[in-house]
């Protein structure tokens, strides 16, 4: 079965600053890779994703995450945060078609960006 | 499209009543999720159809919770009778195994139970 850690469920990052959030995944067959946003009130929006092909993808918003097979990460980069990041961000595994297009989210972060 | 259509968006409803949830997923979409959100447990995969019909509902917390999808537009979660520790906020996801950008799921608004 596959699992997925965040690692910190808060983060704070001042306007301007590097946001890093991180995922560790364990998963028996090669993975799909996810990462959501949730706003306040709202449900959760596709950031980006790995499913084949090139390590480095970069989603919406300035977001781009690195899939690290070694390290079992896919962590999630921002070079400048903005206010409006403020949100909890998600990070997902699914094994493929397979398994019927199921996620398993990670426990969440929720971005807090200071002025 | 619409995208994924939830309602009621707010429910308020008091211990021992029947609850049902709506949803429409986006059209022609094959698969169809029901997630629960709470602060204690996060986001916890409850069922989830394919073509309809039920493929895995080893999510759904008991007998109290039940879920159909009579067409490939509409599904319901019930929950009879409810209690205190069901308020949550309950999503609906929707995805097409049909191509890219398969295996993405695209999440409604949710509805927001309170139980009394």
């Amino acid at each position: 079965a596959q699992s997925v850690t965040q690692l910190g469920s808060h983060v704070s990052v001042s306007e301007g600053a590097l946001v890093l959030l991180r995922c560790n995944y364990s998963s028996s067959v090669p993975p799909y890779l996810f990462w959501y946003v949730q706003y306040p009130n709202q449900g959760l929006q596709l950031l980006l994703k790995y499913t084949t092909g090139a390590t480095l993808v970069k989603g919406i918003n300035g977001f781009e995450a690195e899939f690290k097979k070694s390290e079992t990460s896919f962590h999630l980069t921002k070079p400048s945060a903005h206010m409006s990041d403020a949100a909890e961000y998600f990070c997902a595994v699914s094994v493929g078609k397979a398994a019927g297009n199921k996620l398993t989210f990670g426990g969440g972060t929720r971005v807090l960006v200071k002025p | 499209d619409a995208g994924v259509i939830q309602s009621p968006r707010h429910e308020v409803t008091e211990m021992g009543q029947e609850v049902t949830l709506r949803c429409k997923p986006i059209s022609g979409h094959d698969y169809l999720f029901w997630y629960r959100q709470t602060m204690m447990r996060g986001l916890e995969l409850l069922i989830y159809f394919n073509n309809n019909v039920p493929i895995d509902d080893s999510g759904m917390p008991e007998d109290r919770f039940s879920a159909k999808m009579p067409n490939a537009s509409f599904s319901t979660l019930k929950i009879q009778p409810s209690e205190p520790r069901d308020s949550a906020v309950y999503f609906c996801a929707s995805s097409s195994s049909a191509g890219p950008p398969y295996n993405e799921q695209f999440f409604g608004p949710g509805t927001r139970l309170t139980v009394l």
